[in-house]
């Protein structure tokens, strides 16, 4: 299947600092890119929606200055977590879809601590 | 508001028995359905999906899923589980809005599959 390549797998940043996390889909041109939140031992809580070329879809009750997502072509989408705290501590995960709605292709996913 | 929910927090079955995970949905229009599998700190696995035609579907690792348009419903299934089966599921759908494409997740079900 398809790849999506995210990066980095891990990460530990001192709080008030910005971390930017990068999905890119290797093989496939990704027309919709997804960004979830993962608590431990729950669902994905979808964060925000991004279409290449345009801003992002953000969903209800997350902050979009906060979390800013770029998708500035059609393989790469970043997010970045500004001024970042303990709470945002979390497992982070992308996914795109190809032009077409089929399944998604989900990258590995980004462990960040903020101590 | 369209909704996936899956009503098993946990399933448990022992090793070569039959298993199933449940999920049904609520969404408007014509859904396309999937099944993933994550493991621990990992992203999630394709496993199978449902567009049109046949209602039951085969996917990766000898799962299969079923789908009932009337009960609206789409579980997943496998004759004999494994040990190595153990590991969260997600049910997804997708669907076209005006936004592009949505996709959302069930809040997934725990499976232990006991030697």
């Amino acid at each position: 299947g398809a790849v999506v390549s995210q990066h980095p797998s891990w990460v530990i940043c001192k709080s008030g600092t910005s971390v930017k996390i990068e999905c890119r889909s290797l093989d496939f041109q990704a027309t919709t890119m997804f960004w979830y939140r993962q608590f431990p031992k729950q669902s994905l809580m979808l964060m925000a929606t991004s279409n290449e070329g345009s801003k992002a879809t953000y969903e209800q009750g997350v902050e979009k200055d906060k979390f800013l997502i770029n998708h500035a072509s059609l393989t790469l989408s970043t997010l970045t977590v500004t001024s970042a705290h303990p709470e945002d501590s979390s497992f982070y995960i992308c996914s795109a879809l190809p032009g077409e709605i089929t399944e998604a292709f989900f990258g590995q996913g980004t462990r960040l601590t903020v101590v | 508001a369209q909704s996936v929910a899956q009503p098993e927090d946990q399933v448990n079955v022992a090793e070569g028995n039959p298993l199933t995970v449940k999920c049904t949905y609520s969404v408007s229009g014509n859904p396309y359905l999937f099944w993933y599998v994550q493991y621990p700190n990992r992203g999630l696995q394709f496993l199978l999906k449902y567009i049109t035609g046949d209602n039951l579907v085969k996917g990766s690792y000898g799962f299969e899923a079923e789908f009932n348009k009337s009960q609206t419903s789409f579980h997943l299934k496998k004759p004999s589980a494994l040990v190595s089966d153990s590991a969260l599921y997600f049910c997804a759908v997708t669907w076209a809005n005006q936004a592009g494409t949505a996709l959302i997740f069930g809040k997934g079900t725990t499976l232990s599959v006991s030697s």
